[in-house]
């Protein structure tokens, strides 16, 4: 079973931040947070991850809170093209397993 | 550069017929997997590929499905008979397969299987 919580369904309109959530309440020291998203009628694509420190890339900001329980995706300018369902994903460090919840749905609009 | 190729992309067959998944990887990927994702949920692997091996069998039913990566490059996943709850997109990944590091999962766009 995934090891994560995320909210079904989620609104952002376009230009501002979306903020996505995630719970990974029960996440081990040696476990990473990965965030991947998956637009319509595409595989998923990886996005970000991190272990403890907040991680930033050219797609997007990822802030874990510092009891590691939860963790924030931020697309800082959102557009109609981050349309998509956003996973968030628990790793073991020695594998390279990933197993996917239901994820968020994210709808930009104009 | 080429990413993950997949065909067919769509596929409707009648139940209890065979069906047959192709998948290449990008270059240099030794490790295969292969994904399952009903509506609405997430992927879920049946299978994953080290070079020719499968070193992760658990998920794939094997009383109706089997895989193949002969040379340790592209793949085939098949169905024979094929069901109704078989219905769903199959879905292709690669990575570099390199020890002792996370190896990003790169997915192709997957087949849609619909069996009538």
């Amino acid at each position: 079973d995934a090891k994560t919580t995320q909210p079904p369904s989620m609104d952002c309109a376009e230009g501002r931040a979306a903020n996505l959530p995630c719970n990974h309440s029960t996440i081990s020291g040696n476990e990473y947070v990965y965030w991947y998203r998956q637009i319509h009628s595409q595989g998923p694509q990886y996005i970000i991850h991190g272990l403890k420190n907040n991680e930033t890339n050219e797609m997007a900001s990822l802030i874990i809170t510092e009891d590691r329980k939860s963790s924030t995706l931020i697309l800082p300018h959102a557009t109609l093209r981050d349309t998509a369902v956003y996973y968030c994903i628990v790793r073991g460090q020695n594998t390279d397993k990933l197993i996917f919840g239901t994820g968020t749905r994210l709808q930009v609009f104009p | 550069e080429a990413g993950v190729v997949q065909s067919p992309r769509y596929k409707i067959i009648e139940k209890k017929q065979p069906v047959a998944f192709w998948c290449n990887p990008i270059s240099g990927h030794n490790t295969l997997y292969w994904y399952l994702q009903n509506l609405g949920q997430g992927p879920e692997l049946l299978i994953r590929y080290e070079n020719e091996e499968a070193v992760d069998d658990s998920q794939l039913p094997k009383d109706r499905f089997s895989a193949e990566r002969l040379k340790g490059v592209d793949s085939t996943l098949k169905i024979q008979p094929a069901e109704l709850g078989d219905s769903a997109v199959y879905l292709c990944a690669s990575s570099l397969g390199m020890r002792g590091a996370y190896n990003e999962q790169f997915f192709g766009p997957g087949t849609r299987l619909t069996v009538l």
